[in-house]
Formats: structure tokens, C-alpha cells, sequence
């Protein structure tokens, strides 16, 4: 079975520092990727980053990067210069091909001015 | 422009009605997806399909019926078998099956049994 784990119910960093939100997944398959996305108080979902498995190089996005550790099943989200609008849900996925998403349980993340 | 249309916003259900949500899509994408998201469990598939007149059972079906009779619409009824509805709805759609393709996702239906 494909399943996220994200320890993290709550997190709160400081505006300007940088946070870390962790996640961990489990998988047999070799194929895959893996995303983060983000969920304003809006609801709305939107995609942060995305990282294919075959590639080795951490996926960044702005002040958006990743830690993907493949052998560890790890796959942890940076958040450089946090800014009051990070302030959101935070949700890790893994997806293969032909497939559905499998989502994390969320990081709801504080950002304190 | 393109994106994902959720309708409505807010919708309330007296015990024992269907409910019918829906979703609406200009991108041109072929799969289109229902999830269920409850605070602390994450989002659950309910279903999901992948064309026109096709679709399949999600993680939690039970109690929920679709259709997909145009590439736009995915239509979602909550119907009176579902025991717990209360919970916010989200749809999605994607190009396709590859495991790189990621969802656009609506803004979401908040249903509440009353």
C-alpha cells in the first residue's frame, strides 16, 4: 500500500526565518513523484514543487526547495524567508503513473509576524 | 480564463436528501477526480475518471455516485446512503495518467448535514 506520512500536525516560524516540514512515504515502486501543495485559508489547492524520483538534483521553486532522500523514503519541504502568505495547510503527495495521488494528513503552518 | 468550477460554495442537507455538487472544467483535461477532505485525515478519493463515460471507485465510493456524460462536467451526488457527509469536497482534473501530472483543483464545496 502507498502511504505519506507527515509527523507534523502544526508548525510556526518566525516571518523572514526558514522552516522545514517533513514528510515520509512508503512505496515499492521505482517510478514515481512526489509534491508538495499548499492550502491558503481559501481552500484553494495549489501546487509548491514537484520532484520526479529518477532525478538525484533537489527540486527548488523560489524560496521553495526539497530535501529528497530516496533511500530514506524522505521527502522534506524548505521554506526560505518565510512570509505571512506561507501561512497555509501544507499537504505531501506521491503519485505513479496511472495512478491516483496519495496525500499526507497536512502541516498547518503558522507565521508569525 | 482556464481553471475549475465548484458550485456551490456552501450547500446544506436535511438528513435522508441527495445532493448533488458540481464541477465544471475548461482546461480540456481528460481525468477529472472527487476528493473528501476531513480535518486530520488528509484528502480521500471518493472517484475518479479518466474519460468520457468512464469512471471508477475510489478509497471511500460508498455513498457517493457520479457521471461523466461531457469531458467538462463531473458531476457528484451525495446520496442518503452516505452516513457522514458532512465534509469539504474537492474536484480536480489533470492531462492525464503520468505520474508527473499534476491536479488543478476547484475551490472546494463545503456540504453540512442539518
Amino acid at each position: 500500500a502507498q502511504t505519506v506520512t507527515q509527523s507534523q500536525p502544526e508548525m510556526s516560524v518566525q516571518e523572514a526565518e526558514t522552516v522545514t516540514l517533513s514528510c515520509t512515504y512508503d512505496t515499492s515502486e521505482s517510478d514515481y513523484y512526489l509534491f508538495w501543495y499548499k492550502q491558503p485559508p481559501s481552500r484553494q489547492m495549489i501546487l509548491v514543487i514537484r520532484q520526479e524520483a529518477y532525478k538525484q538534483q533537489n527540486a527548488t521553486e523560489n524560496r521553495f526547495s526539497v530535501n529528497f532522500q530516496k533511500a530514506a523514503k524522505s521527502f522534506s519541504l524548505k521554506i526560505s524567508d518565510s512570509q505571512l502568505g506561507d501561512a497555509a495547510m501544507y499537504f505531501c503527495a506521491y503519485k505513479i503513473s496511472g495512478n491516483q495521488f496519495y496525500f499526507g494528513t497536512g502541516t498547518s503552518l503558522t507565521v508569525i509576524p | 480564463d482556464g481553471g475549475i468550477t465548484q458550485s456551490p460554495k456552501y450547500l446544506f442537507r436535511k438528513e435522508g436528501q441527495n445532493v448533488t455538487l458540481s464541477c465544471e472544467q475548461n482546461l480540456n483535461h481528460d481525468a477529472m477526480y472527487w476528493y473528501r477532505q476531513d480535518p486530520g485525515q488528509g484528502l480521500r478519493l471518493i472517484y475518479y475518471s479518466q474519460i468520457v463515460n468512464d469512471f471508477q471507485k475510489g478509497d471511500i465510493a460508498e455513498g457517493y455516485s457520479v457521471s461523466r456524460e461531457k469531458k467538462e462536467s463531473f458531476p457528484l451526488t451525495v446520496t442518503s446512503a452516505q452516513k457522514n457527509p458532512t465534509a469539504f469536497y474537492l474536484c480536480a482534473s489533470s492531462w492525464g495518467q503520468g505520474a508527473g501530472y499534476g491536479y488543478t483543483f476547484g475551490s472546494g464545496t463545503r456540504l453540512t448535514v442539518v
